[in-house]
């Protein structure tokens, strides 16, 4: 159990426009889902933090009107790149929690997206 | 250019040695803390965690020991195997105001030589 899709896992967009990235939790009812980004030869970076049916918490220093974050459901977190950049090219990875109560934290990680802006 | 900071450190270890990984991490608060492993255009792998509450904890081959007096993490992996090239990453659980957070540690790169 405890399977987190992400999808898309590589998508190439031109510069300027938006990229939606889902997350979904495939067996299990997510409470927090996390997103991170990940340049290349770096560690994970968390960028923001999201709730079910709540606002999301960015780190500091993470653009919440460039990288907007939707939790409707307890199954799906989408993260969108809103007016894309070089520079926001990346590996953006989600993660997702079980509700508390779990017999350990579980955070499952899905299999990233690659975002390459031209 | 690139700078400091940016490459990650390299364990370059013969095929069926151990591998020791290191990390530092930075809340003492923490109080939970886990090993992933991250193989090239892949998300984390899960290979072992450990509670707050513990120093010492032991899974196929590999074994996570916790210092929280310095605030240092371990891996040790026995017999490593060429498999297990990839770049291994500390992570530890912080409370916080919303909720819990994992946060991620520099990263180490083990290459495994034959």
């Amino acid at each position: 159990g405890a399977v987190v899709s992400q999808h898309p896992s590589w998508v190439i967009c031109k510069s300027g426009t938006s990229v939606k990235i889902e997350c979904r939790s495939l067996d299990f009812q997510a409470t927090t889902m996390f997103w991170y980004r990940q340049f290349p030869k770096q560690s994970l970076m968390l960028m923001a933090t999201s709730n079910e049916g709540s606002k999301a918490t960015y780190e500091q220093g993470v653009e919440k009107d460039k990288f907007l974050i939707n939790h409707a459901s307890l199954t799906l977190s989408t993260l969108t790149v809103t007016s894309a950049h070089p520079e926001d090219s990346s590996f953006y990875i989600c993660s997702a929690t079980k509700p508390p109560g779990q017999a350990y934290y579980g955070y499952t990680f899905g299999s990233g997206t690659r975002l390459t802006v031209v | 250019g690139e700078s400091v900071g940016l490459h990650l450190p390299t364990l370059s270890v013969q095929e069926g040695d151990n591998s020791i990984i290191n990390c530092a991490y930075s809340n003492s608060a923490s109080d939970y803390f886990i090993w992933y492993k991250q193989e090239s255009g892949k998300g984390p792998q899960f290979i072992i965690d450990i509670r707050s509450n513990m120093d010492k904890r032991q899974g196929q081959r590999v074994t996570v020991l916790l210092n929280k007096t310095v605030k240092h993490l371990s891996l040790q992996i026995a017999a490593t195997q060429p498999g297990d090239s990839a770049v291994y990453f500390c992570a530890e659980n912080m409370r916080g105001a919303a909720g819990n957070k994992l946060t991620f540690g520099g990263g180490t790169r083990v290459l495994v030589k034959p």
